[in-house]
């Protein structure tokens, strides 16, 4: 049975760094295309990165120069460090695994985890 | 960037059919996919590829899309599907992009 357990969330202060982590069970993380996904309160979903397989990575503007996304396959984790953190990036973090072998849409989805940007 | 809109609300009475729309520019040109979220809870995805359902989503559980628009069809619509909907589509410039998402309420 496939597994997304995120973790790493929390309070912290404008201009401060946070890794969020999402370790995945029944399936080796590597393999598959691993996205973030976002969700501020009382608002909808917006797409933060992904990690190819292949292990390219891409980046919503909003994360461009300050979130990075990374995968410990030892661990079969997924990471996000996020950095500069704003007000606006006050939101709950998804991992979601895609479909594999199709980028295009997200197919699992962990229980997020809630980041809080605020002094 | 690309982008989608949709109704920020649909009601439907219990038995009756909900249809939220998804639109934007020549949607009917890539694949369209659907997410279910209720409160509290991740996300499910209900339609991908248009109109295939993933296994253990109900029958009454539809997609279509063409032009510029893609529809998910919710019928004989049950208590249980109230939630929040949201359509997503893949664009090679801007990568995922996400409605802003329907509540739909019975």
């Amino acid at each position: 049975e496939v597994q997304l357990v995120e973790s790493g969330g929390g309070l912290i202060q404008p201009g401060g760094s946070l890794r969020l982590s999402c370790a995945a069970s029944g399936f080796t993380v590597s393999n598959n295309y691993m996205s973030w996904v976002r969700q501020a309160p009382g608002k909808g979903l917006e797409w933060v990165s992904v990690i190819y397989s292949g292990g390219s990575t891409y980046y919503a503007d909003s994360g461009k120069g300050r979130f990075s996304i990374s995968r410990d396959n030892s661990k079969n984790t997924l990471y996000l460090q996020m950095n500069s953190l704003r007000a606006e990036d006050t939101a709950v973090y998804y991992c979601a695994k895609h479909y594999y072998g199709d980028y295009e849409y997200f197919h699992q989805w962990g229980q997020g985890t809630l980041v809080t940007v605020s002094s | 960037s690309y982008e989608l809109t949709q109704p920020p609300s649909v009601s439907v009475s219990p038995g009756q059919t909900a249809v939220v729309t998804c639109s934007g520019d020549k949607l009917g040109n890539r694949y369209a996919y659907w997410y279910q979220q209720k409160p509290g809870q991740s996300p499910v995805v209900v339609i991908y590829h248009d109109s295939k359902r993933p296994s253990g989503i109900p029958e009454r559980f539809s997609g279509s899309n063409s032009g510029t628009t893609a529809t998910l069809t919710i019928s004989g619509t049950q208590a249980v599907d109230e939630a929040d909907y949201y359509c997503q589509a893949w664009d090679s410039r801007t990568n995922y992009v996400f409605g802003p998402g329907t509540k739909v309420t019975v």
